[in-house]
């Protein structure tokens, strides 16, 4: 069965940084395209990056882009987002999320993890 | 690039709702749509336009013109009571956009 299990979200103090992490199970993280995805309190779901599955393409949202990083750790199958310089504002249960072919681009996830909480504040 | 949806659509049961989504020559995109009920991670109801994920009634479908697309639901149930939103690939940017959402109630 094809599953995602993020972890590392916390409360972190504004200008912090935060590792997120994102355990693949059931497929090969290197065969597929994978974003994070983030959506604030009452809010809608945002894109914040995605890379493609042998890590060539890799794109952010202007809203994080110079702040985060996203990488992948294939030994591991792991999927990671380093977040720099946090912002009240970066505030969201974050998700990572699985596209159904190799290349990053015009497609949507079919498959989501339940989501880790970043809450940035004093 | 910006996505335009109603922030909510009121429908009977039995009923027909439709959703739209707006956007600048989307009829040249391809378009995604998510349901996502309150506490719940969305879930893939439509991909490229007018394709359902194995699981998905058929009563879900969608379509395309050249400034809106549209998620039909037809014969509404109870549970189709959710948040719905729509997603496309912007190549100018290479940025993944989602629509503001619109909420679904069956009266």
């Amino acid at each position: 069965e094809v599953q995602l299990l993020e972890s590392g979200g916390t409360l972190v103090q504004p200008g912090g940084s935060l590792r997120l992490s994102c355990v693949a199970s059931g497929f090969t993280l290197s065969s597929f395209g994978m974003s994070w995805v983030r959506q604030a309190p009452g809010k809608g779901p945002e894109w914040v990056s995605g890379i493609s599955g042998r890590g060539d393409e890799i794109y952010y949202a202007d809203s994080v882009k110079g702040r985060f990083t996203i990488s992948r750790d294939t030994s591991k199958n792991t999927l990671s987002l380093q977040m720099n310089s946090l912002r009240a504002e970066d505030t969201a249960v974050y998700y990572c999320a699985k596209d159904p072919i190799l290349r990053f681009g015009d497609d949507a996830p079919g498959v989501w993890g339940k989501g880790t909480t970043v809450t940035v504040s004093s | 690039y910006v996505l335009t949806q109603p922030p909510s659509v009121s429908v009977a049961p039995g009923e027909t709702a439709r959703i739209p989504c707006g956007g600048k020559n989307i009829g040249i995109k391809s378009v995604h749509w998510f349901q996502q009920k309150p506490g719940h991670v969305p879930v893939l109801v439509i991909y490229y336009d007018n394709n359902r994920p194995s699981g998905i009634p058929d009563r879900f479908s969608g379509s395309s013109s050249e400034h809106a697309a549209t998620l039909t639901i037809s014969r509404v149930e109870a549970g189709d009571e959710a948040d719905y939103y729509c997603q496309v690939w912007d190549s100018d940017t290479n940025h993944r956009l989602f629509g503001g959402g619109t909420k679904v109630t069956v009266l």
